[in-house]
């Protein structure tokens, strides 16, 4: 159980186009996911916490207009990287938080965004 | 500024070998600490640790948190080759439910 997916896997895209992640629960509603990013070597960056239904709550520095995200339902949360630059190049992983109160975050497999 | 603090950063031990991992961290309002391992996807969950002083053990990873000095500690006992990757350890703060993440510990073991 506690299984998150995310789509694409991996994506190459030219600069200036956007890029859309998806990241579903897939047995269990999410009233909360995650979306970090994780550059190599380095931790995960929490980017924002999205909520079914509310506006997403961005950390200090990552740009709302930039990284659009949508939580439609409580098993589908989306990130669009809009106007990719190569610096947006990174792992995007996002991560569900259960309806039952755990507190626990289960992590999708994550999404290697390449952009040239 | 809340801040969670790993060491070391890296680690290459021999196949069989005991090692211990750190975790210090800086929060306020703390209400738990996780511990994951990461290969070459995303993290996998391995402990939650709320109490202070009651290891959590599974298979021969084992850990224990001490909220009084502020640190955690990861044991891998035996180590096999399948146990290299990042350790991540990271704080789960009262209100907000954000992870903050520290900056992983690279384990690799040597057959």
């Amino acid at each position: 159980g506690a299984v998150v997916s995310q789509h694409p896997s991996w994506v190459i895209c030219k600069s200036g186009t956007s890029v859309k992640i998806e990241c579903r629960s897939l047995d269990f509603q999410a009233t909360t996911m995650f979306w970090y990013r994780q550059f190599p070597k380095q931790s995960l960056m929490l980017m924002a916490t999205s909520n079914e239904g509310s506006k997403a709550t961005y950390e200090q520095g990552v740009e709302k207009d930039k990284f659009l995200i949508n939580h439609a339902s409580l098993t589908l949360s989306t990130l669009t990287v809009t106007s990719a630059h190569p610096e947006d190049s990174s792992f995007y992983i996002c991560s569900a938080r259960s309806v039952l109160g755990t507190y626990e975050q289960y992590f999708g497999p994550g999404t290697r965004l390449t952009v040239t | 500024e809340d801040k969670v603090v790993q060491s070391p950063l890296s680690l290459v031990v021999h196949e069989g070998d005991t090692v211990t991992l750190n975790c210090s961290y800086e929060v306020t309002n703390f209400r738990s600490l996780l511990w994951y391992k990461q290969e070459k996807k995303a993290p996998t969950f391995l402990f939650m640790l709320t109490s202070s002083g009651i290891e959590k053990k599974s298979g021969r990873l084992s850990s224990i948190l001490d909220k009084k000095e502020l640190f955690s500690i990861l044991n891998i006992t035996a180590t096999q080759t399948g146990d290299s990757a990042i350790y991540l350890c990271a704080v789960l703060i009262f209100g907000n439910e954000k992870l903050t993440f520290g900056t992983g510990t690279r384990l690799t073991i040597i057959p």
